[in-house]
């Protein structure tokens, strides 16, 4: 089974709205932590979220926040206010384990982001 | 601040020929190293990991090793290069402390032909 689904393949949303990216997680660890990636054309993988599981809050970073339902395994991104420059493909991925190790991620398959003027 | 640099940006490599990356970072000591393979239109595959100078653990069995010849310093390889090695390998750095991601390099594109 996949551990991380991602089941848009690809979006097209109109500039300055609001837009969800779905992901879904699976693991029997307690402790995992939780990635979104937005990798643009060139190819450079750019960090851009982070939710802990024992996180009581739901993370944000400007414009970016995490929907994290933990009962659902369930991390969506959401992005607030689109601009062109989001046009990218988005990565979920997942760290199994407490952390501070070096543990490898777990990357879905990608959603392919198009903002249209 | 931190930085990473990885090398060559492209590469076209005939099959049977040998390969060699090579990723630095700047700015941190110690830090964990990855290295990753992505398939046209997928996600990310980890290939190895480092804790630290010589210390190298491989998730997939393939053609290829890692090397860390130095505490910066990331080196990927192979002494025959199969057509399946095509792809885009992205070196990644982290932080042993809880919470913090991982940062990628620019990444290269490899065509094996």
């Amino acid at each position: 089974a996949q551990k991380i689904t991602q089941t848009q393949p690809g979006m097209f949303v109109q500039e300055k709205e609001a837009v969800t990216l779905d992901c879904t997680y699976d693991t029997s660890d307690p402790s995992y932590g939780l990635f979104w990636y937005k990798q643009p054309s060139s190819g450079e993988m750019i960090f851009l979220i982070y939710q802990g599981s024992y996180d009581q809050q739901n993370a944000t970073e400007g414009r970016y926040s995490l929907n994290f339902q933990k009962a659902r395994k369930s991390a969506n991104l959401v992005i607030s206010a689109s601009q062109l420059g989001d046009s990218a493909m988005y990565f979920c991925a997942m760290r199994e384990g407490p952390g501070g190790g070096a543990d490898g991620l777990t990357f879905g398959k990608g959603t392919h982001l198009i903002i249209q003027p | 601040s931190q930085t990473i640099h990885q090398w060559p940006a492209t590469l076209v490599q005939p099959v049977g020929s040998p390969l060699s990356l090579e990723c630095t970072v700047e700015g941190t000591s110690n830090p964990n190293l990855y290295w990753y393979r992505q398939a046209a239109g997928r996600g990310l595959q980890l290939l190895f990991y480092s804790v630290g100078i010589g210390q190298i653990s491989s998730e997939v069995p393939q053609n290829l090793s890692a090397s860390r010849p130095q505490d910066r310093q990331f080196i990927l390889s192979s002494k025959k290069l199969l057509l399946s090695d095509s792809g885009f390998y992205l070196c990644a750095w982290s932080v042993p402390k809880v919470g913090d991601p991982q940062y990628f390099g620019a990444g290269t594109r490899l065509s094996v032909l």
